[in-house]
């Protein structure tokens, strides 16, 4: 079993849709979480950090259950600049960044 | 513009050769990351670099080697003894810690013919 799991997709969506995407993680003692964003062929960028609050920023909104080991990014009222690949990161014991294989979301007007 | 770089964006070697892949970052960092993606699977390290002069091994180090003579520099040689080295290799720095946002340079993909 993976150590973070992620759908990939691909998810597609029309413009204006709301999607959400899970990822689940196998290491209890993972600390910290993130979404980044990676587009074709390009390096991955850092979309948010998740707490343990949930938070939100603008379309974007994360949450982590820690019972149930998943985190969850949810997009609002897509647009077509929204199509790309979104990779789970969790940071484990020994402060290592584990990355998902990406969820790829496809917005089509 | 501060940010992080890698060359070069395409690189083609022949079997049985070893290549370094260049990293620079003008952030300041103090750490430094190597990864590898292949399709369908999440970035894998490689090396990592805490401070000048020291690094360690990550999940897949076997087959690679770095070096940490500068903190702006953290080049990869990717040797003849890495038996898939065809990837996406991206290098990311950070403020000194894994639970800091890293920043990725552009990648550098690498197909061994």
């Amino acid at each position: 079993r993976k150590e973070v799991e992620q759908d990939p997709g691909p998810f597609n969506v029309p413009e204006g849709a709301t999607v959400a995407f899970n990822c689940t993680y196998s290491n209890s003692a993972s600390q910290s979480f993130f979404w980044y964003r990676q587009d074709c062929r390009k390096e991955p960028k850092l979309l948010m950090s998740v707490y343990s609050s949930g938070n939100e920023d603008g379309r974007f909104t994360a949450q982590l259950n820690r019972a149930s080991q998943y985190i969850s990014l949810l997009i609002r009222d897509s647009k077509l600049s929204d199509s790309a690949t979104y990779l789970c990161v969790v940071i484990r014991y020994g402060n290592k960044l584990v990355f998902g294989a990406g969820t790829i979301l496809r917005v089509k007007s | 513009d501060g940010g992080i770089t890698q060359s070069p964006k395409y690189l083609f070697r022949k079997e049985g050769q070893n290549v370094t892949l260049s990293c620079e970052q003008n952030l300041n960092h103090d750490a430094m990351y190597w990864y590898r993606q292949d399709p369908g699977q999440g970035l894998r390290l490689i090396y990592y670099s805490q401070i000048v002069n020291d690094f360690q091994k990550g999940d897949i180090a076997e087959g690679y080697s770095v070096s940490r003579e500068k903190k702006e520099s953290f080049p990869l040689t990717v040797t003849s003894a890495q038996k898939n080295p065809t990837a996406f290799y991206l290098c990311a720095s950070s403020i000194q810690g894994h639970g800091n946002e890293q920043f990725f340079g552009p990648g550098t993909r690498l197909t061994v013919l």
